[in-house]
């Protein structure tokens, strides 16, 4: 059974810096691997996906990599702001008919 | 472009009550599933659907049923509600199957409260 991590829990930094999110997944035969954004009582905006031949996508100030051999993700925010607060959830797909297995996210603050 | 719609966004429920939450899609999309999001638990997959006519259990499927009539909705029943189905519900749509780079898009959620 796949099993997604995500570390850290939660994270405050202050605003402008560079920080990474990490995302692990103990079953390497991944169709793709997703990355959402949720805002307090919202639902889950995509953020970016990359599909299992990837290494990498890129969306302005986010960069997310993929190492399927060692089960890694990591997402990427460069230059955080305020608005950037919110919980980050990594999520991988086995196969195109299958759901999706979630990480119970990374709680992000970033402070003013 | 509304995407995924569901319905309601709120409600409450009293134990042994059935409801069905909506959900409806109208980007032609081939796959749809629910999810439910539970403190400490992250989402989990409820039942799923590849295409009008078929579908199947995901994870915790257990007190839920599905249908799949038409392509653009997906409704799912509570047949007899339990405390234990408290919780927020999630319903996602992605296009083609065979295509690795379609995200699934998501719904804004609908909040559940048995009690």
């Amino acid at each position: 059974k796949q099993e997604v991590t995500q570390i850290p829990a939660a994270l405050s930094v202050p605003e402008g810096e560079n920080l990474v999110l990490n995302c692990s997944f103990t079953d390497s035969a991944i169709y793709n691997l997703q990355w959402f954004r949720q805002d307090p009582g919202k639902g889950l905006t995509s953020l970016l996906l990359i599909q299992s031949s990837q290494r990498e996508q890129t969306s302005g100030r986010l960069n997310a990599s993929l190492d399927k051999s060692s089960g890694r993700s990591t997402l990427y925010i460069a230059a955080s702001q305020p608005g950037d607060s919110a919980t980050y959830l990594c999520a991988v797909r086995r196969g195109g008919a299958d759901g999706l297995t979630f990480g119970k996210g990374t709680h992000l603050i970033i402070q003013p | 472009n509304a995407g995924v719609t569901q319905t309601p966004k709120f409600q409450v429920l009293k134990t042994g009550q059935s409801m069905t939450l909506q959900c409806a899609q109208d980007m032609n999309h081939e796959y749809m599933s629910w999810y439910r999001q539970d403190p400490g638990m992250g989402l989990r997959l409820i039942h799923y659907s590849v295409g009008a006519g078929i579908t199947d259990q995901g994870e915790v499927p257990n007190g839920y049923n599905v249908s799949r009539s038409t392509t653009e909705d997906f409704p799912l029943r509570l047949l007899s509600a339990a405390p234990s189905q408290t919780s927020v519900y999630f319903c996602a749509s992605s296009p083609n199957l065979w295509v690795s780079n379609q995200p699934q898009h998501f719904g804004d959620g609908t909040r559940l409260s048995i009690l």
